[in-house]
C-alpha cells in the first residue's frame, strides 16, 4: 500500500523555465516531508524538507509547497538548469523511524 | 571525507547462495539503514538499527538479514529465502533514529542473481 504517490514519472523542461514536481500522500499521520534527489548510479541526496507546521519552504532555487487540507505537496525548482537533471523522490514521516518514499520523478532539463 | 561507501557497486550470485553487502560510515552516525528499490517503485525499508547491536526490522526484512557489530559498519546479508533479490540496494545513516533526521545514502549496490 503506497502512501506517498508521484503520479508523473517524468518531466522534461526547457532550461531556464520552472520545474513543478507533485506528491501526493494518503496517511493524515505524516508530518514532515522531504525531497531527495538522485544522479544515475549515486545515492538519493537531501534536497529540502517542510514540517506540517509551515505550508511554504524556500532554499535558493528550490521551494516545497505543502496543502495539507489536499494532502498534497509540490517542488518548485526556478530556473531549471541542465545538472537539475536527476529522478527527485518525495519522502514522508510521521515522526517514527521510518520514512515512506514515492516512486521518483525523472526530470530532464533541456538546454 | 566523510561519507557513506557500499560495495561492491555490482554484484552477480547465482540463485540459492547467500550474498553479503557491504556498508561503512564514517559520519559518526548512530542510526543507519538498508533500502531497496525496484524499478517503477520507491525505496522501501528493509532493516534499521538506531545503536550498536540493536536492529528492527523495516517493512520488507523476510529474506534477509543484519548486524550491527560497529557503529561504522551495518552489513546486509541477502539470503537464499529472499524470493527476488535482484535489486539496487541502498544504505543509509543519519545523526540519530527517527526520521526527523536527514538520512545520508550510499551509492548502492545493484545485485543481481542468475
Amino acid at each position: 500500500d503506497q502512501q506517498v504517490k508521484q503520479n508523473s514519472p517524468s518531466l522534461s523542461v526547457q532550461e531556464g523555465r520552472i520545474s513543478i514536481l507533485n506528491c501526493d500522500y494518503t496517511n493524515s499521520m505524516f508530518d514532515y516531508f522531504l525531497w531527495y534527489k538522485k544522479y544515475p548510479a549515486e545515492g538519493p541526496t537531501f534536497l529540502i524538507s517542510i514540517s506540517s507546521i509551515k505550508d511554504k519552504n524556500e532554499d535558493g532555487r528550490f521551494t516545497v509547497f505543502l496543502n495539507k487540507s489536499a494532502k498534497h505537496l509540490s517542488l518548485h525548482i526556478v530556473p531549471s538548469q541542465p545538472g537539475d537533471s536527476a529522478v527527485y523522490f518525495c519522502a514522508a514521516s510521521a515522526g517514527d523511524y521510518k520514512l515512506s518514499f514515492g516512486a521518483g520523478t525523472t526530470v530532464t532539463v533541456r538546454a | 571525507d566523510g561519507g557513506i561507501t557500499q560495495s561492491p557497486k555490482y554484484l552477480f550470485r547465482k540463485e540459492g547462495q547467500n550474498v553479503t553487502l557491504s556498508c561503512e560510515q564514517n559520519l559518526n552516525h548512530d542510526a543507519m539503514y538498508w533500502y531497496r528499490q525496484d524499478p517503477g517503485q520507491g525505496l522501501r525499508l528493509i532493516y534499521y538499527s538506531q545503536i550498536v547491536n540493536d536492529f528492527q526490522k523495516g517493512d520488507i526484512a523476510e529474506g534477509y538479514s543484519v548486524s550491527r557489530e560497529k557503529k561504522e559498519s551495518f552489513p546486509l546479508t541477502v539470503t537464499s529465502a529472499q524470493k527476488n533479490p535482484t535489486a539496487f540496494y541502498l544504505c543509509a545513516s543519519s545523526i540519530a533514529g527517527g526520521s526527523y533526521n536527514e538520512q545520508f545514502f550510499g551509492p548502492g549496490t545493484r545485485l543481481t542473481v542468475l
